[in-house]
């Protein structure tokens, strides 16, 4: 079973604050994807990240995935109350044929205080 | 920009009943899931589906779910004797390989 752990579970800062969350797994996945999640809607993909050591930018939000592509990390600069939400990260596992299966975290909600 | 659309947004209905959960995946794209998310819990990987048939299904995915792609555009989420565990929110998602885009779900309650 491929586990995805999400840390801190829940956050609450104060605007302008920067924060970093974390997703970390003992298992490999070939991809990892960042979503947020609105109460009652469906998670929006944020980003994709696939190489080892790879940082994609956001505007004010930077993802990475570990070299060994078993964790990743969001970092949001100079927080806005619009950055609340719930944040999941997702693993993706292609057993090399027509299956692109998701593990998801339980996310990191996040509350940004005006 | 396109995107994957469910309905019924909500529904309702009673233990024993079947339910029908519809999903319009993004046009050209090739794989097709369902997940659920249990209120309070983590998003739920039911069963991925290619080339219409099923490419994976979780241990959720017993007897009383099917998935059919009807014709080129839905694919069907069906429960034939709801419990009340299966209250949720489904989310159909389609991805062309890769990174998958998910629909705004319905909100399943089996009362």
């Amino acid at each position: 079973t491929q586990l995805l752990e999400q840390s801190p579970q829940f956050l609450s800062i104060q605007e302008g604050e920067n924060l970093t969350v974390y997703c970390n797994s003992s298992s490999v996945f070939s991809s990892l994807q960042w979503y947020r999640q609105e109460p009652g809607e469906g998670p929006v993909l944020l980003v994709t990240v696939v190489t080892g050591g790879e940082v994609k930018k956001l505007k004010r939000l930077t993802f990475q995935f570990g070299d060994a592509r078993k964790d990743s990390s969001l970092h949001i600069t100079a927080a806005q109350p619009g950055d609340t939400g719930l944040y999941l990260c997702a693993g993706e596992r292609n057993s090399g044929g027509s299956n692109y299966k998701l593990t998801f975290g339980k996310g990191t909600l996040l509350t940004v205080n005006p | 920009e396109p995107e994957v659309t469910q309905t019924p947004s909500h529904q309702v209905t009673q233990m024993g009943q079947e339910v029908i959960l519809r999903c319009v995946p993004i046009s050209n794209h090739l794989y097709f899931y369902w997940y659920r998310q249990i209120l309070g819990q983590k998003v739920e990987f039911l069963v991925s589906f290619y080339n219409n048939e099923i490419s994976e299904k979780s241990e959720i995915f017993d007897d009383q779910f099917s998935v059919e792609r009807p014709d080129g555009s839905n694919f069907t989420l069906k429960i034939r004797s709801t419990k009340l565990e299966d209250s949720a929110m489904y989310f159909c998602a389609s991805s062309l390989y890769g990174t998958g885009y998910f629909g705004p779900g319905t909100r399943l309650t089996v009362l």
